[in-house]
């Protein structure tokens, strides 16, 4: 079964600086996509940023980028030029290639200070 | 596009009576996934249909949760008898893929409160 796993439940940081999200997964198998997703108060889950994992290359949107370290099963997520919009909670999911079954962490709250 | 619509957006119910929530997914999605999330934690897939068929419910309590998704669009989850455990949000989403590859557009939600 696929795990994963957030290990910073709550991190703050200030307006214009960078901060980094931790995740880590556990699976077997080798077909298999990693999201991260911000949902603010609203409960909207919203796409930050989508990685395949055949792919090298690390995904980057914008301000956000992700290190994907495959052999540690290692996904976190950097953003950099942190805005007050950016305070949300973020979720690291998993999502199998092999049945499409989509599987978040525990969620990391990030507060962005002006 | 219309993005995954949920209906409605509170609920409050006393224990032991019975709810129900509605989603309607993105056009042309044939995979469609309930998740409750307790305040706090992260969401948990409790049903995931690929058209109108069950793909996994495995962690779906079936003595008192269910749900259906007729003709593979709209799609019912229902709660009987709930239990105070139950407040959560239930949220709904929605992909074109049943392999991930696509991503997944998810709905508002619903706050369910059990008093």
């Amino acid at each position: 079964a696929q795990t994963v796993t957030q290990s910073q439940p709550e991190m703050s940081v200030q307006e214009a600086e960078t901060v980094t999200l931790s995740c880590t997964y556990d699976t077997s198998e080798n077909n298999y996509y990693l999201f991260w997703y911000k949902q603010p108060p609203s409960r909207q889950m919203i796409l930050v940023i989508r990685q395949e994992a055949y792919k090298q290359q690390n995904a980057t949107e914008n301000r956000f980028s992700v290190n994907f370290q495959k052999a540690a099963k290692s996904f976190s997520l950097k953003i950099s030029d942190s805005q007050l919009g950016d305070t949300a909670m973020y979720f690291c999911a998993f999502g199998s290639g092999n049945t499409g079954k989509l599987i978040f962490g525990q969620g990391t709250t990030l507060q962005v200070k002006p | 596009e219309a993005g995954v619509a949920q209906s409605p957006r509170y609920k409050i119910i006393e224990k032991r009576q019975s709810v129900a929530f509605w989603c309607n997914p993105i056009s042309g999605h044939a995979t469609l996934y309930w998740y409750q999330q307790i305040l706090g934690q992260g969401p948990k897939l409790l049903i995931q249909f690929q058209n109108n068929g069950v793909v996994d419910d495995s962690q779906l309590p079936k003595d008192r949760f269910s749900a259906e998704r007729l003709k593979g669009v709209d799609s019912t989850l229902k709660i009987q008898p709930a239990k105070l455990e139950d407040s959560a949000v239930y949220l709904c989403a929605s992909s074109s893929s049943d392999r991930g590859n696509y991503g997944y557009t998810f709905g508002s939600g619903t706050r369910l409160t059990v008093v």
